[in-house]
């Protein structure tokens, strides 16, 4: 069965500095893999997914993410953090399980909070 | 113009009641899902619906049952409250079909806070 290791639970950064968000997954098959963020009190936007397309992808918001099959790394990057860039962010790698080919049961890792200094 | 809206946003109720969460989603997608996350906010599947058929049901206790009157609204109707019970509870919905369906992001409703006291 699929599941998500984020490696981090808080990471703290200063506003205009990279930001760093790590994620490992494992897999039996190619994975699908997302990043979602939460702000406080609402709900889960998607940030990007890869799909076995192009490994470097990149999102909304000016994040970014790699897919390192060597590693089973999906690392989400930013190379300058804002203050409005404070929430959590979760790693998701989709599982495959579900009745006949329909169903996107995603698995989700415990997230990351990220808290951004002025 | 909100893509996914569940109702009510927060609901605080006692041990022992029964309570409805509801969710619509306008986007056209015809999967949905319940999603829990608990006081960690740790998030897990509970169940997903598509075209109004059980496709996902994870092991959740049978207080907690579904319904999905058509494509564009999947309920949550929850009996017996226990504390337990406590968490917020996300509704999402995602466009499937054929093998790819795996690749379909969710989009998630802003979810509701059960407090049960």
């Amino acid at each position: 069965a699929q599941s998500v290791t984020q490696l981090d639970s808080h990471v703290s950064v200063s506003e205009g500095t990279p930001v760093l968000l790590r994620c490992n997954y494992s897999s039996s098959y190619s994975p699908s893999l997302f990043w979602y963020v939460q702000h406080p009190n609402k709900g889960l936007q998607l940030l990007l997914k890869y799909t076995s397309a192009a490994t470097l992808v990149k999102g909304i918001n000016g994040f970014e993410a790699e897919f390192k099959k060597s590693e089973t790394s999906f690392h989400l990057t930013k190379p300058s953090a804002h203050m409005s860039d404070a929430a959590e962010y979760f790693c998701v790698v989709s599982d495959r399980k579900g009745k006949g080919e329909y169903g996107n049961k995603l698995v989700f890792g415990a997230g990351t909070i990220l808290r951004v200094k002025s | 113009d909100t893509a996914v809206s569940q109702t009510p946003k927060y609901l605080v109720t006692q041990m022992g009641n029964d309570k409805s969460i509801k969710c619509e989603q306008n986007l056209g997608h015809d999967t949905m899902y319940w999603y829990k996350q608990d006081s960690k906010k740790f998030l897990k599947i509970m169940f997903s619906y598509n075209n109004k058929e059980l496709i996902i049901n994870e092991t959740v206790p049978n207080r907690f049952s579904p319904k999905s009157p058509d494509k564009a609204h999947l309920n949550l109707h929850i009996n017996s409250l226990e504390l337990g019970d406590s968490a917020v509870y996300f509704c999402a919905s995602s466009r499937t079909g054929g093998k790819s369906s795996y690749n379909s992001p969710l989009h998630f409703g802003n979810g509701t806070r059960l407090t049960v006291t």
